[in-house]
Order: C-alpha cells, then sequence, then structure tokens
C-alpha cells in the first residue's frame, strides 16, 4: 500500500471519446505529477503540479489535459485520442525535503487502451 | 539532451549475484535512483545515490562514480521474485523532481 490511489485501474475508448484518469494520496505530499509508460519506452514525463499550480508542461499534446483541485486529487481529462496514447498512465506525489532524499512514490497506474 | 542507457535485458540463476549497469549523459546532476517494476504494475524505489560509492540495503546495493556518468545495481542471493524491470532514473535539474529515465533492464531469474 502505497497511499496512492488510481481510477480506473484499466480502460478501453475510442478515439472520440472523453474520459478522465483520476488520482488520489493519503501521504500529505505537496506535488504531484502525471508520468506516461509506453510499451518498450522511458518513462515520460507529462505534467507536474506544485502546490495546486502546474510548474511543467513536458511538450504534451493538447488532448491531454490535467487539473489539479486541490492537493490530494489528479485528474487528467482524455479526448480525441489516438492509439499512439495507448500506455500506462502513472501518478506520483512527492514531497520535497532538505537534507533527505527525494523519494518517488508512484501509484499503481492506469493501463489505457485506444482503439 | 539527456540520455540514460541500460542493456535491455539480463538472465541469471536463483542465488546468483547480478549487476545491471546505468550510463547517463544529462545537463545536470542531482541524484540517480533505482526502480523495480514487476510486470503490470507501477515501479517501487530501490535506491538513491547522490554522492560516489556504494550504498548498500539488503541483499540490494548501488554504486555511483559522477565522473565516470555510471552506476550499477548490484542484486544479491537472486531470488525468482526478482524478475523484474529495474529502471536507471536521473535528477538532471535542480528544483521540483523531473526524473530521466532509461528504458530498463528485464532481468529474468531461473531456477
Amino acid at each position: 500500500e502505497t497511499g496512492v490511489t488510481q481510477t480506473p485501474r484499466h480502460l478501453v475508448m475510442g478515439m472520440t471519446n472523453k474520459k478522465s484518469l483520476k488520482c488520489e494520496q493519503h501521504l500529505g505530499h505537496n506535488a504531484m505529477y502525471w508520468y506516461k509508460q509506453s510499451a518498450k519506452k522511458p518513462l515520460e514525463l507529462m505534467f507536474v503540479y506544485s502546490l495546486e499550480e502546474r510548474v511543467e508542461n513536458n511538450s504534451v499534446p493538447s488532448r491531454f489535459s490535467p487539473e489539479c483541485p486541490n492537493s490530494s486529487h489528479l485528474f487528467l481529462h482524455l479526448h480525441t485520442l489516438q492509439p499512439e496514447d495507448s500506455a500506462l498512465y502513472l501518478c506520483a506525489p512527492h514531497q520535497a525535503r532538505a537534507g533527505a532524499y527525494n523519494e518517488q512514490f508512484f501509484g499503481p497506474g492506469t493501463r489505457l487502451t485506444v482503439l | 539532451g539527456q540520455n540514460i542507457d541500460q542493456p535491455t535485458e539480463m538472465t541469471a540463476t536463483e542465488g546468483a549475484i547480478v549487476q545491471i549497469n546505468c550510463t547517463y549523459q544529462t545537463s545536470g546532476f542531482n541524484g540517480l535512483f533505482w526502480y523495480q517494476q514487476h510486470a503490470g504494475e507501477a515501479p517501487t524505489f530501490l535506491s538513491y545515490n547522490v554522492l560516489d560509492g556504494l550504498e548498500e540495503k539488503g541483499r540490494f546495493s548501488s554504486f555511483l562514480s559522477r565522473s565516470k556518468g555510471y552506476s550499477y545495481l548490484l542484486l544479491k542471493e537472486l531470488q525468482m521474485k526478482d524478475s523484474a524491470s529495474y529502471l536507471c532514473a536521473v535528477k538532471a535539474n535542480t528544483g521540483f523532481q523531473k526524473l530521466v529515465f532509461g528504458t530498463g533492464t528485464r532481468l529474468l531469474v531461473s531456477p
């Protein structure tokens, strides 16, 4: 149990659908990240929210739209996706601590398949 | 640019020792992480190095040489459950945590 939940765990959607991924953290961390993991590719950072403000958008297409209403919740809204967007989407809360290493926890992920 | 290199796949037998190498070329360096990821699951943290040398944690150890842009993860007394992918990641920036990941090394442990 990592204190991070993601829903749904699996999602199949058509290219014209609109869906949302949800992440909830119970760690009290003040930053939240979305990562994408495609087959045979490195984990890619998509977005970073710090204190509910987006601080990083890693050249992600606009068909992905993040939302962070508070420090415990993070959403990724999806619309008109492409088959190449099929991947594992991981939420990762983080709390920077001075003088200590900054372990990055990951949620269990949502396995997304776009048909 | 940022580049992290790891072998794609390795095999080893139960009880043996295996070393997984990672080399990096990044614009900056503020720490190197190793993660374990079982198939279909999220990565879990194994180790962190920011200074040169060896960090030991039970059966797992991680080494760093910043001058060589090199790290390795050493797994001793291998068990079947160690079959997984091992991800090397570098924090190249200062400020918020932005990790650059390698593609991972898939380790298969056989009886």
